[in-house]
């Protein structure tokens, strides 16, 4: 069946150090949606990435889907601790979004 | 507009009892999905209801069932309580269910003892 694999799984950073994310996909994905759910919270939408080699930028953070649209990758410059949480990748295949392990970044100040 | 809407938040549970959670999607979403969260497993797909359909089902035993109602509300039932179904239940909503993002709500903590 489909399956996500993200690494890594956990993450530290010091402040203001670059951080990224990778997921990877066992099939090819239609779409990649990005998700973050900070500790105690509940996760929330980011973007989503539909077109094949497709980049999209928010601020200190870029995204993007490879051109197999088999993969995606998360990008954080200069961390910030309100960036603390973990990152989730759902990717859609089977018409159901399959999410991951995610990864837990965590910031020391 | 108000959010997705899970009850309980929290309770607790006994080895053997079943439990019934709720979801009151966001306004004019028809599809509800519904998630286990562990720390070990990540977020494991239960199942997604579209128009009081289960259209989608995750790798859960069948202790593990859903409803939908006509007006989009979902439950989901947990039968015969194992220590290990102790999580945090998270329900998601969406227009569709195909396309767009999800919107989670806070999420249900249940405690097996």
């Amino acid at each position: 069946g489909q399956q996500v694999m993200q690494i890594p799984q956990y993450q530290h950073v010091q402040e203001g150090e670059d951080f990224t994310t990778y997921c990877n996909s066992s099939t090819t994905l239609s779409n990649i949606q990005w998700y973050k759910q900070r500790p105690g919270g509940h996760p929330v939408f980011l973007i989503q990435l539909v077109k094949s080699g497709e980049v999209k930028k928010q601020k200190r953070l870029t995204f993007q889907f490879g051109e197999a649209k088999k993969n995606s990758s998360l990008h954080i410059t200069a961390t910030q601790t309100t960036d603390v949480g973990t990152y989730f990748c759902p990717g859609s295949g089977a018409q159901k979004l399959v999410f991951g392990q995610g990864t837990r970044l965590t910031i020391n100040p | 507009k108000a959010g997705v809407t899970q009850t309980p938040r929290y309770l607790i549970k006994t080895r053997g009892q079943q439990v019934t959670l709720s979801c009151s999607p966001i306004s004019g979403h028809r599809s509800v999905s519904w998630y286990q969260q562990t720390p070990g497993q990540g977020l494991q797909f239960l199942f997604e209801y579209f128009s009081e359909t289960q259209r989608n089902k995750g790798n859960f035993p069948g202790r593990f069932s859903g409803r939908q109602f006509s007006n989009s509300r979902s439950e989901m039932n947990v039968s015969t309580l194992e220590l290990g179904d102790s999580a945090l239940y998270l329900c998601a909503s969406s227009l569709d269910g195909q396309t767009g993002e999800l919107f989670f709500g806070e999420g249900s903590r249940l405690t097996v003892l």
